[in-house]
């Protein structure tokens, strides 16, 4: 079980708006950034999102990260057939002295 | 262009041992702390291990703690995993990642392709 709760799919048609939710606990979301990472098929992860809510140069205006107390989220907008991927967040946990990640999100573009 | 190339993997028999090599180039080794991150077959990351760049602390997942040792190599530009005493679920590919500063604390920014290791006699 992990220590940041993902759901484990998602789903979208091809334009749509789809969040992915990340729930944590006061040791990890609540007091650190947020990180997200997607992974393609048969790929390495991808930075997407760093320190809650900032783009890497190269990462589309369609992805968007938010934090609220020990929730963030993942949006993204104007979704698109080649966003099919894994998406996971990440925190550094205080409370274990280590980095933490979600189970990961399947979403699948319909 | 930050590159990260992951050596060492391969078969080894329960209780065995292997050591991971993380060639890294393209920026400042020793100012940035180096993360492992693996992922059993069809599972999701799971975060393994940190060294900082800022004064080699070490932070480990618990359930590698006591049977792996990362340390890393500045001069080298090299970081390392030393893998004992492994089982059967240890099996996954193993990703060496740079992290986005030097402490440890945040996320990584770039990722190697991995490595596969697989335990089984």
């Amino acid at each position: 079980q992990s220590a940041l709760t993902q759901p484990p799919s998602a789903s979208g048609t091809p334009g749509q708006r789809v969040t992915i939710s990340c729930s944590g606990s006061s040791s990890n979301i609540g007091s650190n950034f947020v990180y997200w990472y997607q992974q393609l098929p048969g790929t390495a992860p991808k930075l997407l999102i760093y320190r809650n809510n900032q783009r890497p140069s190269g990462v589309p205006d369609r992805f968007s990260g938010s934090k609220s107390g020990t929730s963030a989220s993942l949006a993204i907008s104007g979704l698109r057939s080649e966003d099919e991927a894994d998406y996971y967040c990440a925190a550094w946990d205080d409370s274990l002295s280590g980095r933490v990640f979600g189970g990961g999100t399947k979403l699948t573009v319909l | 262009e930050v590159q990260l190339l992951e050596s060492g993997g391969g078969l080894v028999q329960p209780g065995g041992s292997l050591r991971l090599s993380c060639a890294a180039s393209g920026f400042t080794f020793s100012s940035f702390a180096m993360t492992w991150v693996r992922q059993a077959p069809g599972k999701g990351l799971e975060w393994v291990s940190v060294i900082s760049g800022s004064d080699g602390s070490t932070y480990y997942a618990d359930s590698v703690k006591g049977r792996f040792t990362i340390s890393r190599d500045n001069s080298k530009n090299t970081l390392f995993l030393q893998m004992n005493s492994l089982r059967a679920d240890d099996t996954a590919v193993y990703y060496c990642a740079k992290d986005s500063d030097s402490s440890g604390w945040y996320g990584v920014d770039n990722w190697g392709q991995g490595t596969l290791v697989t335990v089984s006699s």
